[in-house]
């Protein structure tokens, strides 16, 4: 069974303050990894898809890094406005993507 | 049409009661995706079409749940006789190829 776990599961951080986000996964045949932003009350906003073990993917402040078993997503200078849940995901060849409970990012003026 | 529309928002509704939520994805994507979120978990999903072939359930649709997605375009997810165990966000989501997703705000349960 694909399974996925995020650490830690909540972080704060000063304005400003680099820091990285753990996604360590098992899955059978991976199609992609994903990243997503959660805001409270919404649904998942898309970030980065990695495909394979040393794939990188920059978006502003963040970047995504892949290896066979984790991935990581790091923070640049953050700022309040990052603040947000992060969910890590897999797909397998089946389709459906499997998450983890997510990173609960909290970031202080 | 720039995103995954769900309806209602938000539903409260008494236990026992039967609720039905809708999904429009996004024009062009043929597949559609419901998923199940609970407070401090990420999403479970729950069911899977391509245009109107409904191709996968998970273990968590018991019979009180369906879904419909006829002519391929919106879909819909019933739950008969709602308990408070139901209470969740439902979120739908859409894909042109499979790979990767794009999901709607969500449909907000709460059964009391």
């Amino acid at each position: 069974e694909d399974q996925v776990t995020q650490s830690p599961e909540a972080l704060r951080l000063q304005e400003g303050e680099s820091s990285s986000l753990n996604c360590s996964y098992t899955v059978s045949g991976l199609r992609g990894l994903f990243w997503y932003r959660q805001d409270p009350g919404k649904g998942p906003e898309f970030l980065f898809t990695l495909y394979s073990a040393g794939e990188e993917k920059e978006k502003e402040r963040l970047k995504a890094t892949l290896t066979k078993k984790e991935s990581f997503l790091h923070i640049t200078a953050p700022k309040p406005e990052d603040s947000a849940t992060y969910l890590c995901a897999v797909q397998a060849a089946n389709s459906k993507l499997t998450f983890g409970k997510g990173i609960t990012l909290s970031v202080r003026p | 049409d720039t995103g995954v529309s769900q309806d209602p928002r938000h539903k409260i509704t008494k236990r026992g009661q039967n609720v039905t939520f809708r999904c429009d994805p996004i024009s062009e994507h043929n597949r559609l995706y419901w998923y199940r979120q609970t407070l401090g978990q990420g999403p479970e999903f729950l069911t899977y079409f391509q245009n109107e072939a409904q191709l996968e359930k998970s273990r968590l649709l018991s019979d009180r749940f369906s879904a419909e997605r006829p002519k391929g375009s919106f879909s819909t997810l019933e739950i008969q006789r709602t308990e408070q165990g139901d209470s969740a966000m439902y979120l739908c989501a859409s894909s042109a190829t499979g790979v990767g997703y794009t999901f709607g705000s969500g449909t907000r349960l709460t059964v009391v």
